[in-house]
Parts: C-alpha cells; structure tokens; sequence
C-alpha cells in the first residue's frame, strides 16, 4: 500500500520563477493538506482541499494556489518566487476531514529558490 | 487563536535513560493533541494522539503522553530510549472549533539526541 508521494523531490528555482509541486495522496485517502517547513521549523499549514475545493486556509498569500484533480492528487503552485519561499514543502492526506482524522504525509520537496 | 510551545529544543540523553519531552498549548476552545516525529530527510510520522477518554495515550515506539487540562499540557515520554530514536519530535493541536477542517498546528520541534 503506497503511501503519500510527492514530486520532485528537490529542485532549484530562481527568484521571480513559478513551481508546480505533486502529491499523491495514501491509497483510500481524499481530502489533501499542503504544509511548509522551514529549516529549524514546525510545519506551516498552507491548505486544504476537499472534493476538489479549497476548503481550509493558512496565513499565506495568493501567490500559493493549489488545484485537487478528480483521483483525489493535488498540486501546490507558487508564483513569483521569494528567497523565504525556500522551505521543505509537506503533502498530507487523510479520509475526510476533521480535526481528529489520522494525517499521513509524504516525505516532501525541498525548494531552494536562489 | 491556537499556539504549541515546545519547551525544549534539544533534549540530549544517554541510551536506555527515561525521556520527556514537553508540550504547553494555548487554545481558546477545545483541540485534539498530536505528536509526530521526523527522522532526517524524511516526513512526519504520527506517534500518539489524544481525543478523548483516557488522559493517558500510547502510541507506537513505546512512547506515551499525558493529556493535562489544567496545565494545558501534553508531555511526551519514553521510559527508556534507543539510539534509533533520534529525532524531531513535533507536538501539534488541531481545534474542535466549528471552521476547522482538520488543520494542525504545530510546536517548533525538540530534537532528541540519543547518545551511546
């Protein structure tokens, strides 16, 4: 039973530069949450997505977006990158929401925007 | 708003000695307690999580945490720790309020040094 994936696993982007990043969420599982970890950090919750909606929002700015396909999968795109965007970027998913369910996330994508 | 404090961001320890590693939370409804650990260069693992019931949680590793109300605490313990659990250990809340659909809030992390 695959659990969480996400693509690519590390990349380097320049400043002022769009990323798109991937997550296959655990088999059963359907509602996705993207998280950023800074270095030394606890993880930042970014979104949610739920039956291809956002649902829930963190404290960041449009520049995040994200999308959730009908497979449940899910991309996080950052526009017009900052140097601060540099972070490990988290995919979680879960079934069904609620503050209870048992989160499982992958093991990330480091960003390295330069 | 919710807050996580982990009061300690390192914690070294000699293998085979008890552990605790401490969680204070600020919450102005009721939440759910997590802990998750992160070995290097991988993602989060949930270790234990605390809804209701039993103030007394384990999870997996042999690990166990205590859910106290009054003191807005959730420590973590280990009675006697391996090498192979070094690691940084995340405490995390997520709220009961009516908006929240399962996001997590999470302290700044204690790494855990085990030392032979």
């Amino acid at each position: 039973d695959a659990g969480v994936t996400q693509s690519p696993t590390h990349l380097i982007k320049t400043r002022g530069q769009q990323v798109t990043l991937r997550c296959s969420p655990k088999s059963g599982h359907d509602t996705v949450s993207w998280y950023q970890q800074a270095l030394g950090q606890g993880p930042q919750f970014i979104f949610q997505y739920y039956e291809e909606e956002e649902r829930q929002r963190g404290n960041f700015p449009d520049r995040f977006s994200g999308h959730q396909f009908p497979n449940y999968s899910s991309e996080l795109n950052v526009n017009a990158l900052l140097l601060g965007d540099s972070a490990l970027y988290l995919c979680a998913s879960s079934f069904g929401q609620g503050p209870g369910n048992t989160i499982y996330f992958g093991e990330g994508s480091w960003l390295t925007v330069v | 708003a919710q807050s996580v404090t982990q009061l300690d961001s390192q914690v070294p320890v000699f293998e085979e000695a008890p552990v605790e590693l401490r969680c204070n939370y600020s919450s102005s409804v009721s939440v759910y307690l997590f802990w998750y650990v992160q070995y290097p260069n991988q993602g989060l693992q949930l270790l234990l999580k605390y809804l209701s019931g039993s103030t007394l949680v384990k999870g997996i590793n042999g690990f166990e945490a205590e859910f106290n109300k009054s003191q807005t605490s959730f420590h973590l313990r280990k009675p006697s720790v391996h090498i192979s659990d070094t690691a940084e250990y995340f405490c995390a809340v997520s709220d009961l309020g009516s908006i929240n659909t399962g996001k997590l809030i999470f302290g700044q992390g204690t790494t855990l040094q085990v030392k032979p």
